[in-house]
């Protein structure tokens, strides 16, 4: 079955600072990568996801990359703010209708001011 | 649109007990899925339902079960409860209109088994 890998597992950065998570998976046959961030005592939110059709995409500060040939996504936030602090959490879909998400272990994201 | 809702929010078993735990998903959703959050395991994948059927499932004990009503709403049943099952339970559902669609969470189900 589908295996995901997340590093690294705690990050602090400044503020203003970026932040880069990866993830990789191994099932070749996944082809959906959504991101989730959860907020202490709340229920997990997707921030941005992608399918293995496209290699980029971007919201605003957040951005996500995929590389389908080394199995492994990352995603990038750029110019922090204290309110990003939050755990985050990669996946993969086990199944094509992406409702069968297997989850990375989580990073725990600080950012000082 | 109301969200995903669950209920109850919190519970307290003891160990050998049952609990069924319900899960209403967003109008029009026709998928739900269970997820089991820890501390030391993180968030791992229980089962999914689709159309009252049980499309997918992780290598669960059998003691998990799930059903899925001709509403959408879900129940998750946990057998013979042990310590170990003391966890958050969250469910999610999607509208799953033939393509991948995203996955909406519950606030959760808080289960603590003493």
């Amino acid at each position: 079955g589908e295996n995901v890998e997340q590093h690294p597992s705690t990050l602090s950065v400044q503020e203003g600072d970026s932040a880069v998570i990866k993830c990789t998976y191994s099932d070749s046959a996944s082809n959906y990568f959504p991101w989730y961030k959860q907020e202490l005592g709340k229920r997990p939110q997707l921030i941005i996801d992608i399918r293995s059709n496209v290699g980029e995409k971007k919201d605003q500060r957040i951005a996500v990359t995929l590389n389908k040939t080394a199995k492994h996504f990352s995603l990038h936030i750029t110019e922090t703010q204290p309110e990003d602090s939050a755990v985050y959490f990669c996946a993969a879909s086990m199944n094509q209708a992406g409702t069968a998400l297997i989850f990375g272990k989580g990073t725990t994201l600080s950012v000082s001011s | 649109k109301a969200g995903v809702t669950q209920t109850p929010r919190y519970l307290i078993k003891t160990r050998g007990q049952q609990v069924t735990l319900s899960c209403s998903p967003i109008s029009g959703h026709r998928s739900v899925s269970w997820y089991q959050q820890t501390p030391g395991q993180g968030l791992q994948f229980l089962f999914e339902y689709f159309s009252e059927t049980q499309r997918n499932k992780e290598n669960f004990p059998g003691r998990f079960s799930g059903r899925q009503f001709s509403n959408s709403r879900s129940e998750m049943n946990v057998s013979t409860l042990e310590l170990g099952d003391s966890a958050l339970y969250l469910c999610a559902s999607s509208l799953v209109r033939g393509s991948t669609d995203t996955q909406y969470f519950g606030p959760g189900t808080r289960l603590t088994v003493l």
